[in-house]
């Protein structure tokens, strides 16, 4: 057990919903990360957030977007979904800080859209 | 921006016998680390083993070791007397070392899928 949660575990919905995805990171830690893994795409990068602010972007579509609460946990929101949407979302996180911290990821949401 | 890449679609190793799994990668960073990464059928993410770039040495833990080429931009997996349960889906990964808490994102090759053989 990573430390690391995510809810729900299993996801499944229908094209043009939206849904949102919650994490909660390991305790002390201020970085969360999320990651995207399809099998087209493999694993991949979406945002970073740092003590609630957003440090960086990646591969995330402008259907989605995220925010990280003042109690550091963080919430995945994905809209006006397609098919291609379906897919393993991944949460991590990392004390953050000028030195070397590990990630620690979660187990997953397995989101399914029909 | 970087890229990592694995060219090993699926590797098999006998169980006891050796297997390196291959990572190639591009920056032009000079401070980052390499990952490896192991995931089960579980789907759950298990960092294996780690590298620094500024370190020559190469990292070890257990059964797991890297041979690490800065020059080559290489950094392969040695798994030794492999297990059955070392069957899964190995990540190579890169991450730039970032400073003042925005330490980078990783970023993953496609993975090798390894098959332990009784």
């Amino acid at each position: 057990d990573s430390g690391v949660t995510q809810t729900p575990k299993h996801l499944i919905t229908a094209t043009g919903q939206r849904v949102t995805l919650r994490c909660s990171p390991r305790s002390g830690d201020l970085s969360v990360y999320w990651y995207q893994q399809s099998l087209d795409q493999g694993l991949q990068f979406l945002i970073q957030y740092y003590n609630g602010e957003e440090r960086a972007k990646g591969n995330i579509l402008e259907r989605f977007s995220a925010q990280q609460f003042p109690d550091l946990h963080s919430e995945l929101n994905l809209s006006s979904l397609e098919l291609g949407d379906s897919a393993l979302y991944f949460c991590a996180s990392s004390l953050g800080g000028r030195t070397y911290n590990e990630q620690f990821f979660g187990p997953g949401t397995r989101l399914t859209v029909l | 921006a970087q890229t990592v890449t694995q060219s090993q679609p699926e590797m098999s190793v006998q169980e006891a016998e050796t297997v390196t799994l291959s990572c190639t990668y591009d920056t032009s960073e000079s401070d980052y680390y390499l990952f490896w990464y192991k995931q089960p059928p579980s789907r759950q993410m298990i960092l294996v083993i780690r590298q620094e770039a500024y370190k020559q040495q190469n990292a070890t833990e257990n059964r797991f070791s890297v041979n690490f080429q800065k020059a080559a931009k290489s950094f392969s997996l040695k798994i030794s007397d492999s297990q059955l349960g070392d069957a899964a889906m190995y990540f190579c990964a890169y991450r730039s070392a970032g400073h003042g808490g925005s330490q980078g994102n990783l970023i993953f090759g496609k993975g090798t899928k390894l098959s332990v053989k009784p």
